[in-house]
């Protein structure tokens, strides 16, 4: 059974770029949650998307969107970069997401903000 | 956005000793309490997720008790081995919100 996927595994960027990440959650899962971990902090809330509707947006700046399409994978897009972006980003999926179930998560995208 | 408490923040301990780290979160529309294990270059992996008062999970040499109405959960590792050091997190949903986590405890046992 595969696995939550996430590419690239890592990227670097220009201050002021804009970056796409991507999410593929196990096969069944209909929940994607999008989380930034940084130095010194927890998993940080960004996004939910449940049938492709965002549920929960977390206290991020307007630059972070995301969405998800109808075979529920998942893209997460930051717009005009900042060295604070550079960061973990964690995606993870669930098969309902009543949180009744434990999250899978997938490797990770390393962003590195230049 | 709730907050989660995670405490010890980091804790050092002997091959074979045992071990306890407290997680606290608000009590009010409690739904689902998580436990995670993020060991170093890996994935978190989920430990136990529980919903009701007074429950209690166990896998192996760990357990996890829940206390809703007080607002918080522990998490004991027994007999604790290097295969065990890892960082520990806890993540609490509200009705109607997302599954916030905890900063973590980050456990090292020495053999």
């Amino acid at each position: 059974k595969a696995g939550v996927t996430q590419t690239p595994r890592y990227l670097i960027k220009t201050r002021g770029q804009q970056v796409t990440l991507s999410c593929s959650p196990i096969s069944g899962h209909r929940s994607v949650s999008w989380y930034q971990q940084t130095p010194g902090q927890g998993l940080q809330f960004l996004f939910e998307y449940f049938s492709e509707t965002q549920r929960n947006k977390g206290n991020f700046p307007g630059r972070f969107s995301g969405r998800q399409f109808s075979n529920s994978r998942s893209e997460m897009n930051v717009s005009t970069l900042e060295l604070g972006d550079s960061a973990l980003y964690l995606c993870a999926s669930s098969v309902t997401g009543t949180e009744l179930f434990g999250y899978t998560f997938g490797s990770g995208t390393r962003l590195t903000v230049v | 956005i709730l907050n989660v408490e995670q405490s010890p923040q980091s804790l050092h301990v002997q091959e074979g000793d045992s071990t306890n780290f407290t997680c606290s979160f608000p009590s009010s529309n409690f739904y689902a309490l998580h436990w995670y294990r993020w060991e170093t270059a890996k994935s978190p992996e989920a430990l136990f997720v529980m919903t009701l008062n007074g429950d209690e999970k166990k896998k192996g040499r760990i357990s996890a008790t829940l206390n809703t109405k007080e607002g918080y959960s522990y998490l004991y590792i027994k007999g604790s081995q290097p295969e065990d050091s890892a960082t520990y997190l806890c993540a609490s949903y509200q009705a109607g919100t997302a599954l916030i986590f905890g900063k973590g405890t980050t456990l090292s046992v020495s053999s």
